[in-house]
């Protein structure tokens, strides 16, 4: 079946370093994959995604690779802020199964310390 | 624009009781998640519906739960009788139909206290 690995949190950091969240996935079919990120007291939001191989998705200084000879997906920034806390999900949507559902990781919190 | 809407944004309630709860989803959007969050179980999706017909409610957890979605722009989602173990974070999620469900806009979640 389909399913999301994220790499467990929190993740701690001074602001300006630079962040990578590890995340795999498995699917049957051909994937879209999705950054969704959470602030504190707030629903998720979508960060940004990628629908093919080799597509890199990037939003707010924010990237991500597909890349299906390694089925990851892993979320980089080159220097966070403070207001980059918040819980990051890896997702994916297999176009191969027409239930539309998102299959979620489990979520990575990030807080970064000025 | 105003993005989903939900309410109430806080739930306390007694174990027994009977709760509701409601979302407004974005104008023209086709598709309608529940989702709930725990710190156990993390995001879980209760059902989905697809211009306004239930698609998957494999995820509901039992006959307590029910969801209606009586027409485009409102949906409820109801635990009876409430426990305990449904304390959670409930999100309303939609989603235009050209994205194929896949970009979802969640609302801000109803927080629920079951005493």
């Amino acid at each position: 079946g389909n399913s999301v690995t994220q790499m467990e949190g929190p993740v701690t950091l001074s602001e300006e370093a630079f962040l990578t969240i590890n995340c795999t996935y498995t699917a049957t079919g051909y994937p879209s994959l999705f950054w969704y990120v959470q602030y504190p007291g707030e629903g998720l939001q979508l960060l940004l995604k990628a629908t093919k191989a080799d597509d890199k998705g990037s939003n707010k200084g924010f990237e991500a690779t597909y890349r299906k000879e390694t089925t990851s997906f892993h979320l980089e920034k080159g220097s966070v802020q403070v207001s980059d806390s918040a819980v990051y999900f890896c997702a994916l949507s297999d176009r191969m199964d027409s239930s539309y559902k998102l299959i979620f990781g489990s979520g990575t919190r990030l807080l970064v310390r000025p | 624009d105003a993005g989903v809407i939900q309410s109430p944004r806080h739930e306390v309630t007694e174990m027994g009781q009977e709760v509701t709860l409601r979302c407004k989803p974005i104008s023209g959007h086709d598709y309608l998640f529940w989702y709930r969050q725990t710190m156990m179980r993390g995001l879980e999706l209760l059902i989905y519906f697809n211009n306004n017909v239930p698609i998957d409610d494999s995820g509901m957890p039992e006959d307590r739960f029910s969801a209606k979605m009586p027409n485009a722009s409102f949906s409820t989602l109801k635990i009876q009788p409430s426990e305990p173990r449904d304390s959670a974070v409930y999100f309303c999620a939609s989603s235009p139909m050209g994205s194929g469900g896949e970009t979802q806009y969640f609302g801000p979640g109803t927080r629920l206290l079951v005493l």
